[in-house]
């Protein structure tokens, strides 16, 4: 399968304990986003990289969240302290930006997370 | 602030029916696209509309968009099940700005 890859695809977690997801992008698209989607909503954007570089990151997104690419390939999101509040579904999309501007992207399959 | 209102959010419809769902947008956009979600599924892409007045057309599903008018609508004809689905627009601004997904449910 040559899609975007996320790991786990369930999470269930005690509140305050730390989570950590995996995404593999299609292997030559350069741009990685993440998402968070609750029910009955559209995916709200959470940060988004260039390469290694995290270019930008919603001002709605708590200091409990941190993302990283180190090495350009695939990335991790790291939720601390979790909350009841952070049970959602977690998307991660990937694309290949040629320029400046908006590319296609092309999700994967979640990761839902629950807090109890 | 840009805004991405989608109507109706939920839809029951029978099979063989014709129906619209609609999708309105606040700001300016050169891009938007139509995504389907099936139920604890991911997103997957069915249209991206790139001009005013483009239309496009997959098996029962045809869209359109309307710049004018910040105005893109999903029109279903003659409907089965298995389009039984969630659809989401999302407008390009920047980043992917999304409606909150019309819930569309085809009794047989």
């Amino acid at each position: 399968d040559t899609g975007v890859s996320q790991d786990p695809r369930h999470k269930i977690t005690k509140r305050g304990q730390n989570v950590t997801f995996r995404c593999d992008p299609i292997s030559e698209h350069n741009r990685l986003y993440w998402y968070r989607q609750t029910l009955g909503q559209g995916p709200e954007f959470l940060t988004y990289f260039q390469n290694e570089a995290q270019l930008e990151k919603s001002r709605l997104l708590s200091d409990r969240f941190s993302a990283e690419r180190p090495k350009g390939s695939f990335s991790t999101l790291e939720i601390q302290r979790t909350e009841q509040g952070d049970s959602a579904m977690y998307l991660c999309a990937s694309s290949l930006a040629r320029g400046q501007g908006y590319y296609e992207q092309y999700f994967g399959p979640g990761t839902r997370l629950t807090v109890t | 602030e840009l805004k991405v209102e989608q109507n109706p959010l939920f839809l029951s419809m029978q099979e063989g029916k014709n129906y619209t769902i609609y999708c309105n947008y606040s700001t300016t956009s050169d891009r938007l696209y139509w995504y389907r979600q099936d139920p604890g599924k991911s997103l997957e892409s069915l249209f991206v509309l790139l001009s005013n007045g483009a239309v496009k057309q997959e098996g029962r599903l045809m869209a359109s968009l309307d710049t004018k008018a910040r105005l893109s609508t999903l029109h279903i004809t003659a409907a089965v099940h298995d389009l039984s689905a969630t659809y989401f627009c999302a407008v390009v601004a920047y980043q992917l700005i999304w409606g909150a997904g019309t819930k569309l449910i085809i009794k047989p």
